[in-house]
């Protein structure tokens, strides 16, 4: 039973270099998101996905992408990482409508 | 603009007394509101949810009110203990796609 997984949990990348984050649940929930976690920001979205192969823009999705193959993960990918996507990264997976919001234990990114 | 906010960024308090951590909403339209609290280093836990349709809710120690009128949400911490030492977060939501949070009141414990 382990509800939400992110990996990794920490990563450092040079500007430029490209990565993704995989987000896998076990819940069945139908909706995924990606936030992001800044000092003093509180959590902002940036993607999420309201089913199997489909995703939607949030508040922040400006140099990201996001795919959902497959029900159960969640990928969020960086192209060319910037100093600015310096950050932590949480999953999330929930029924919808907010309800039975469950987060991962987040990804600690630094763009150096 | 971000519809939640939490009015303060720090609340420090004497272990054992009674905490209250506001946030105030300006979506009119939500419909469903959660506290959650974040430890250093984990990601957000649930702590208590509450519907439109309530103003009041009771858990293990928490209670959360909603004042519709004036768009106001509060977490009532009872007997506060060193380990509800964290950030607490408000969120909103009014449609499927999300929860909007609010900035975090992060929670100091004073012995």
């Amino acid at each position: 039973n382990a509800g939400v997984t992110q990996t990794p949990k920490f990563r450092v990348l040079k500007t430029g270099q490209s990565m993704t984050l995989l987000c896998a649940q076990d819940m069945n929930h139908e909706y995924m998101y990606w936030y992001r976690q800044d000092p003093g920001m509180g959590l902002r979205l940036i993607h999420y996905s309201v089913g199997e192969g489909t995703t939607a823009k949030g508040e922040v999705p400006d140099g990201y992408n996001v795919s959902r193959l497959k029900k159960q993960n969640f990928l969020l990918g960086l192209e060319s990482a910037a100093p600015s996507q310096t950050s932590v990264y949480f999953c999330a997976s929930s029924y919808g409508g907010g309800y039975g919001y469950t987060f991962g234990s987040g990804t600690r990114l630094t763009v150096v | 603009g971000e519809s939640v906010g939490l009015h303060l960024p720090t609340l420090s308090v004497q272990e054992g007394d009674n905490s209250i951590i506001n946030c105030a909403y300006s979506n009119s339209a939500s419909d469903y509101f959660i506290w959650y609290k974040q430890e250093s280093g984990k990601g957000p836990q649930f702590i208590i949810d509450i519907r439109s349709n309530m103003d009041k809710r009771q858990g293990q120690r928490v209670t959360v009110l909603l004042n519709k009128t004036v768009k106001h949400l509060s977490l009532q911490i009872a007997a506060t203990q060193p380990g509800d030492s964290a950030v607490y977060f408000c969120a909103e939501t009014w449609s499927a796609d999300g929860l909007t949070f609010g900035k975090g009141t992060h929670l100091i414990i004073q012995p």
